[in-house]
Parts: C-alpha cells; sequence; structure tokens
C-alpha cells in the first residue's frame, strides 16, 4: 500500500515561478521527512529535509513546509530556474527496531522549468 | 565526501541468464539497499542489508537474491534475468548516526 502520496506526478512552470510539490503521509510514526533531487543519469540526492518539531525550513531557493497535524508536508522552489529541472521525490523515514532504517518513497514529481 | 559506486552503468543481458550487480560504498555505512526504478513507478524497494551476511526483503523481491560478505559490498541477484526486469537500479547506503541516503549513479539494464 502507498503510505506517502505525492503530487504532482508532472508540473511544468516558467523561470521564476513557484512549483509546489505535496505530500501526504499516513503513518504518525515517520520522524523526518527529506526531499531528493534527481537529475537524468544520476541516482537522487538529498536536497532538503525536516523533523516534524518545526513547521517550515528554507534553505536557498528551497522550502519545506510542514503540517503535522494535516500529515501533509510540501517543497516550494522560489525564483524558479531552468537547471532545477528535475524529479523530485518525497520521502518518510521509518527508524525500525534496533538500527534498521528505511526510508518510503513518493512516486516522484517531474519538473520542468521553461526559458 | 560519501561515494557509493555501481559495477556497471549499461548492461544487456539475454533472457535466462544470471546476472549480477555490484555495489560498493567507502563510508562504513551498516545499512545498504538496492532498488529499482521505473516510470511512474518511483523507487520500489528490493532488498536491504542492515549488516554483513543480514538481509531483509524489500517490496518486490520475487526474482531477485542478495548477497552481503562485507560491508562495504552488496550484491543483487537476477537469478533467471527476465525482460520485465528491464529497469534502472539504484543502489544505497544509510548510516546509524545520520539520516542521508546515499545512491550510487545507477545500472540500466536491459533484458532482451
Amino acid at each position: 500500500q502507498q503510505q506517502v502520496k505525492q503530487s504532482p506526478q508532472s508540473l511544468i512552470v516558467q523561470k521564476g515561478g513557484i512549483p509546489i510539490i505535496n505530500c501526504a503521509y499516513e503513518n504518525t510514526a515517520f520522524d523526518y521527512f527529506p526531499w531528493y533531487q534527481q537529475f537524468p543519469g544520476k541516482g537522487p540526492a538529498l536536497l532538503i529535509a525536516i523533523r516534524p518539531d518545526v513547521s517550515e525550513k528554507k534553505e536557498g531557493r528551497f522550502t519545506i513546509s510542514f503540517n503535522k497535524s494535516a500529515k501533509q508536508f510540501s517543497l516550494h522552489i522560489m525564483d524558479s530556474q531552468p537547471g532545477d529541472s528535475a524529479t523530485y521525490f518525497c520521502a518518510v523515514y521509518f527508524q525500525r527496531a534496533g538500527n534498521n532504517r528505511k526510508l518510503i518513497w513518493g512516486l516522484g514529481t517531474s519538473l520542468a522549468v521553461n526559458p | 565526501d560519501v561515494k557509493v559506486t555501481q559495477s556497471s552503468r549499461y548492461l544487456v543481458k539475454r533472457t535466462g541468464e544470471k546476472v549480477f550487480l555490484e555495489c560498493v560504498q567507502d563510508m562504513d555505512h551498516e545499512n545498504m539497499f538496492w532498488y529499482r526504478q521505473d516510470p511512474g513507478l518511483g523507487l520500489r524497494l528490493i532488498y536491504f542489508s542492515y549488516d554483513v551476511k543480514m538481509k531483509e526483503k524489500g517490496d518486490i523481491p520475487e526474482g531477485y537474491s542478495v548477497s552481503r560478505e562485507k560491508k562495504e559490498r552488496f550484491s543483487l541477484i537476477l537469478e533467471s534475468a527476465s525482460t520485465n526486469q528491464t529497469s534502472m537500479y539504484l543502489c544505497a547506503t544509510i548510516s546509524y548516526r545520520l539520516y542521508e541516503q546515499y545512491f550510487g549513479p545507477g545500472t540500466r539494464l536491459t533484458v532482451t
């Protein structure tokens, strides 16, 4: 079953626009919420992440908004650039018993930023 | 810098062949993962390992096996490759102490 629902599946914006990608999760036991960015031909790489004790985190042009009561978190890209064109994945982090760690992934959003 | 390397970037195999995909990491991370990535299906976990010789099935283990004889190396084995295993395969690691998952560059496998 899909425990993390990511939307939209694809997104096209003009340069300078603010694309927003949303994720909703089901299990309140998750304790870390990262966003990964993947360029063609590369593996995903961590972009930004948030813990559930804060409602917003900014790193450069990237912002995560977190709504614990609604079990949702969003990625906002300010002043988007063509170089931001990539696939973005949200994930939730699941600490299992002992030292096992596992991420549960959204299905990804393909973002295109037109010049 | 954490480095995760995969043995091949591109691989073409015939149906029924046994296929080995190798992953090596240089950061002494305990947890290692194999995913496959297909358009519209995101990242699907095949197997993961949280220690040497320890392994656990992910969401789609059928048709695959894994081996972890050394901490730095995690191998994915397709016992008898089939065309529906044509995909991008990604290896990843994560540390006990950190939260970031590090990915290799991927192996694009085509089974004909």
